[in-house]
């Protein structure tokens, strides 16, 4: 499975965008790629996924590079709600097991 | 729908003591997971199933036994609690038929201290 990068932390103004970047340089042809968050210790909660295309929904957007290295999960308008862990995950279409592994993530907080 | 649900919420165990994490989900999934987050660190896979009477290990499943006798149900065994295992435990469902990707669903979390 390819493994993610992405920052620590990052803050981002109420109202503002946040762009939350993550790299997945080793990502094999077959993975999508994942977004989930997980707010105050509650269970990590699915946002979007996409495999080459650009995808929006009612909460976010997701920008995947050309070559597939790199994605951006974007928040439009965040609020002091958005302030949580969010987790990049690469992982293989349905079919299988599917084995996602959740590393430490980036902890965005939203400041008012 | 209630999505998947877990029992109890929090615990405290003695250690050398057992005691059973459930997880029952009601979307009809097929596969369903248990994970483990320590503070501060991502989540853990303990074991997984894919389906009722199935099951296998993920990355940590020393000290944890599961079993699956019916699609809903997915319980965690604890056999002799040791400190290391205070953690928070979730439980995860997903559908897949083999199609389009998908997407798991997580519980609530049970959070267990051992002592």
């Amino acid at each position: 499975d390819a493994k993610t990068t992405q920052p620590t932390s990052m803050d981002c103004a109420e109202g503002r965008a946040a762009n939350l970047p993550c790299n997945h340089s080793t990502i094999s042809g077959n993975e999508y790629v994942y977004w989930y968050r997980q707010i105050h210790s509650q269970g990590p909660q699915y946002i979007i996924h996409g495999l080459k295309n650009n995808e929006t929904n009612e909460m976010a957007s997701l920008i995947i590079t050309e070559d597939r290295k790199s994605s951006t999960l974007i928040l439009p308008h965040a609020t002091l709600r958005d302030t949580a862990v969010y987790y990049c995950i690469v992982s293989p279409d349905s079919g299988g097991y599917q084995k996602v592994t959740f590393g430490t993530g980036t902890k965005l907080q939203v400041i008012p | 729908n209630a999505g998947v649900t877990q029992t109890p919420k929090f615990r405290i165990l003695k250690i050398g003591q057992s005691m059973t994490l459930q997880c029952t989900q009601d979307m009809n999934h097929n596969y369903m997971y248990w994970y483990r987050q320590d503070p501060g660190m991502g989540l853990k896979l303990i074991y997984y199933s894919v389906g009722a009477g199935i099951t296998d290990k993920g990355e940590v499943p020393n000290g944890y036994n599961v079993s699956r006798s019916t699609t809903e149900d997915f319980p965690l065994r604890l056999e002799l609690a040791a400190p290391s295992q205070t953690s928070v435990y979730f439980c995860a469902s997903r559908w897949t038929s083999g199609g389009a990707p998908d997407t798991q669903y997580f519980g609530p979390g049970t959070r267990l201290t051992v002592l």
